[in-house]
C-alpha cells in the first residue's frame, strides 16, 4: 500500500541525547514536511523539502536538521533534546502544492 | 497574520443528530483550503479541498462549504465511526509550502 512509514512509532528520549527520526514514501512525491503537533497548538511546520537536495525552514525549526539525499527518504534529527520537544511528530508529502498534504502515522516522542 | 480558527473545540452528537463544525481563516492569499480527520494514534487522513468560495464537495455523510473568510463541514446524520477529530488547514497561494493548520474540533458520536 502506497503511504509514508515513520519510524520509530514512540520513544523516550534522556534530554541531551541525539535522535532521528525516520521517513520514508513511496509516492514519488517531490515535496516532503515534518510537522510536529502539540495538544491545543495545531500542526506546525519544522522543516520542508521541495526536491532531493533541497531543504528549507518551517515555522518552528530550532533545535531539529533534516536532509534529503533522495527523493523517498527525509529525516529528521534532534542534535540535543530537550524537554520542549516532547510532541508526536509527523511526516508528509506532496506532489509540490497540487496535491493535499498526505500523512505518516506519527513518531511520539519524551524528552524526559 | 495567517491563521486558522476551528470551533468548538469538541461537540458531541446523539447517533443521527445533524451539525456543523466551523473553520474561520484569515490568509494573505489562499491556494486551498483542507479538511482532515484525524483518528487517535493516527496521522491525518485527507478528506477534501476547496479553492474558491461557493465551492462544495461532499463524502458519505459529510458536505464541506467554502466562503472567503469561514468553511464548514457539514455532518447529516452522523454515525459512531464518525468520531474522531477533524481538521482544517489553509495554504498560502504564493507559498505552496505553507499549510496552516487549525486546532481541530474533537467530534464524539455517542449511539
Amino acid at each position: 500500500i502506497a503511504g509514508i512509514t515513520q519510524a520509530p512509532t514512540s520513544q523516550i528520549l534522556a534530554a541531551g541525547r541525539r535522535m532521528t527520526l525516520r521517513c520514508t514514501q513511496d509516492m514519488r512525491h517531490n515535496a516532503m514536511y515534518w510537522y510536529r503537533q502539540d495538544l491545543g497548538l495545531g500542526l506546525r511546520l519544522i522543516h520542508y523539502s521541495n526536491t532531493a537536495g533541497t531543504t528549507g525552514k518551517g515555522e518552528v525549526p530550532d533545535g531539529y536538521s533534516v536532509s534529503r539525499a533522495n527523493t523517498d527518504d527525509f529525516p529528521l534529527t534532534l542534535a540535543s533534546a530537550v524537554p520542549s520537544q516532547t510532541s508526536v511528530y509527523f511526516c508528509a508529502s506532496s506532489n509540490n502544492g497540487n496535491s493535499p498534504l498526505h500523512f505518516g502515522n506519527g513518531t511520539r516522542l519524551t524528552v524526559t | 497574520e495567517d491563521q486558522v480558527t476551528q470551533s468548538p473545540e469538541a461537540l458531541r452528537l446523539q447517533e443521527g443528530e445533524s451539525s456543523s463544525l466551523n473553520c474561520s481563516y484569515t490568509v494573505s492569499g489562499l491556494r486551498g483550503l483542507f479538511w482532515y480527520r484525524q483518528d487517535p494514534g493516527k496521522g491525518p487522513e485527507f478528506l477534501f479541498t476547496l479553492y474558491s468560495a461557493g465551492e462544495e464537495k461532499e463524502k458519505e455523510r459529510l458536505k464541506a462549504t467554502l466562503t472567503k473568510k469561514e468553511s464548514f463541514l457539514h455532518i447529516t446524520a452522523p454515525k459512531p465511526e464518525d468520531s474522531a477529530t477533524y481538521l482544517c488547514a489553509v495554504q498560502e497561494r504564493d507559498d505552496f509550502n505553507k499549510f496552516y493548520f487549525g486546532s481541530g474540533t474533537k467530534l464524539n458520536v455517542k449511539p
